[in-house]
């Protein structure tokens, strides 16, 4: 299952909602999860099951969707959300994940 | 509290072999499927393998497959990565996650990674 997300880059002012979306190329159901990378460091965990959010996340993240088009917002963008966003399919082997999307200061 | 520790990475010719390890503490070990994932240097994440929590099902990557082999020994709360006939495109940072469920619904711990590099 390929995932594509778009657009793969976006330049944003703090307080900006932010919209990115990834679609798969067949139904996931709602096997989807969202992860947040910054640079040198390990991918955390944000949204799983399309839109549940992560304990600890803030609310300002939301993810919605399912089968094959899916959104993570970002409602109000914070100075720390500058980093760069991957989607991740669940439903089959082999598991895979979106290109990335990433978000930074304009 | 839930920490994976990954070591074995380095410098190692094509065609050649190595062995990456990642420690578990903070958690019951036997409970989770365990995967490995990877990144190449300013690339995207790629999901190379997992291995349930008993050991007896395994998955791989089409990249990988055939070259790499994943086990685990759930007495010493460790998961490894065996890989043979490395390449190039191998080269990456290499990172074990804890699945969250079986199928997985997400990865909740990811360690630090450990870096392979693939060069003559």
């Amino acid at each position: 299952i390929q995932l594509t997300q778009s657009p793969s880059s976006l330049s944003a002012s703090v307080g900006d909602r932010v919209t990115i979306t990834c679609r798969a190329s067949q139904a996931i159901s709602s096997s989807l999860a969202w992860y947040q990378q910054k640079t040198g460091k390990a991918p955390k965990l944000l949204i799983y099951g399309a839109s549940t959010l992560q304990s600890g996340v803030p609310s300002r993240f939301s993810g919605s969707g399912s089968g094959t088009d899916f959104t993570l917002t970002i409602s109000s963008l914070q100075p720390e959300d500058f980093a760069t966003y991957y989607c991740q399919q669940l439903n089959n082997y082999p598991l895979t994940f979106g290109p990335g999307t990433a978000v930074d200061i304009k | 509290q839930v920490q994976l520790v990954e070591s074995g990475g380095g410098v190692v010719q094509p065609g050649r072999s190595l062995t990456l390890s990642c420690a578990a503490s903070g958690f019951t070990f036997s409970n989770h499927a365990l995967h490995w994932v990877r990144q190449a240097p300013g690339k995207g994440l790629e999901w190379v393998a997992v291995i349930s929590s008993d050991g007896r099902t395994k998955y791989y990557a089409d990249s990988v497959r055939g070259r790499f082999t994943v086990s685990r020994d759930n007495s010493k709360n460790t998961l490894v990565l065996q890989m043979d006939s490395l390449r190039v495109d191998d080269s990456a940072l290499f990172y074990c996650a804890r699945g969250n469920g079986d199928p997985p619904r997400h990865f909740d711990y990811w360690g630090q990674g450990t870096l392979v590099t693939v060069s003559s």
